[in-house]
């Protein structure tokens, strides 16, 4: 089974709408951290957002959140006022296990393509 | 800059040939991992240090692959005889500021990108 299913190849989006990018995942580990990560055509991958399994709130950082439904395995990263700059490929992606040492792989989704059209 | 560099950004190879890709981590980052992308697709885990210690290498497709960080810093991957199925962007990130060692959000170079032909 997939450990990250990210269901959406592509999507089109016009220029200052909200987007939401699905992600769901599969553990049986109670300590997991979830990572979304932006993949401009340069090729480099920029870390956006960051939700632990036990926060208890949804994590945000500017523009971005993550709708994190924990029973639902799902952790859906949300783009507010959509600019062009953020047409590029977004990742998914989870760290099993605790934070110790030794514990810190990320497992990743096969991405969604998103284009803004102005 | 104070990001993560990896060099040389692009590199062809003839099939047969050995190569060797070069990661800068975050300076004083203690986790540094080696990633293969394959076109189209999500990266994929090969290989991750602490500081100077290979602590999980099971992501090696074989053992043409080699990784190492002798100094706990620079870490280089090395492909002997390269095949065309190796043909993919090799992603380094680093973690872990030792002062916070429960950071764990992992900060990506920009790649090396390996053609063999």
């Amino acid at each position: 089974a997939q450990k990250i299913t990210q269901t959406q190849p592509g999507m089109f989006v016009q220029e200052k709408e909200a987007v939401t990018l699905d992600c769901t995942y599969d553990t049986s580990d109670p300590s997991y951290g979830l990572f979304w990560y932006k993949q401009p055509s340069s090729g480099e991958m920029i870390f956006l957002i960051y939700q632990g399994s036990y926060d208890q709130q949804n994590a945000t950082e500017g523009r971005y959140s993550l709708n994190f439904q924990k029973a639902r395995k799902s952790a859906n990263l949300v783009i507010s006022a959509s600019q062009l700059g953020d047409s590029a490929m977004y990742f998914c992606a989870m760290r099993e296990g605790g934070t110790n040492f030794g514990n810190e792989k990320l497992t990743f989704g096969t991405g969604t393509r998103l284009t803004i059209i102005p | 800059g104070a990001g993560v560099s990896q060099s040389p950004r692009y590199k062809v190879a003839k099939r047969g040939q050995d190569v060797a890709l070069r990661c800068d981590p975050i300076s004083g980052h203690v986790s540094l991992f080696w990633y293969q992308q394959a076109l189209g697709q999500g990266p994929e885990f090969l290989t991750y240090f602490q500081n100077e210690a290979q602590l999980d290498k099971s992501g090696l497709p074989s053992d043409r692959f080699f990784a190492e960080r002798p100094e706990g810093s620079v870490s280089t991957l090395k492909i002997q005889r390269t095949q065309q199925e190796d043909s993919a962007v090799y992603l380094c990130a680093s973690s872990g500021a030792p002062w916070r060692p429960s950071t764990d959000t992992q900060y990506f170079g920009p790649g090396t990108r390996l053609t063999v032909l």
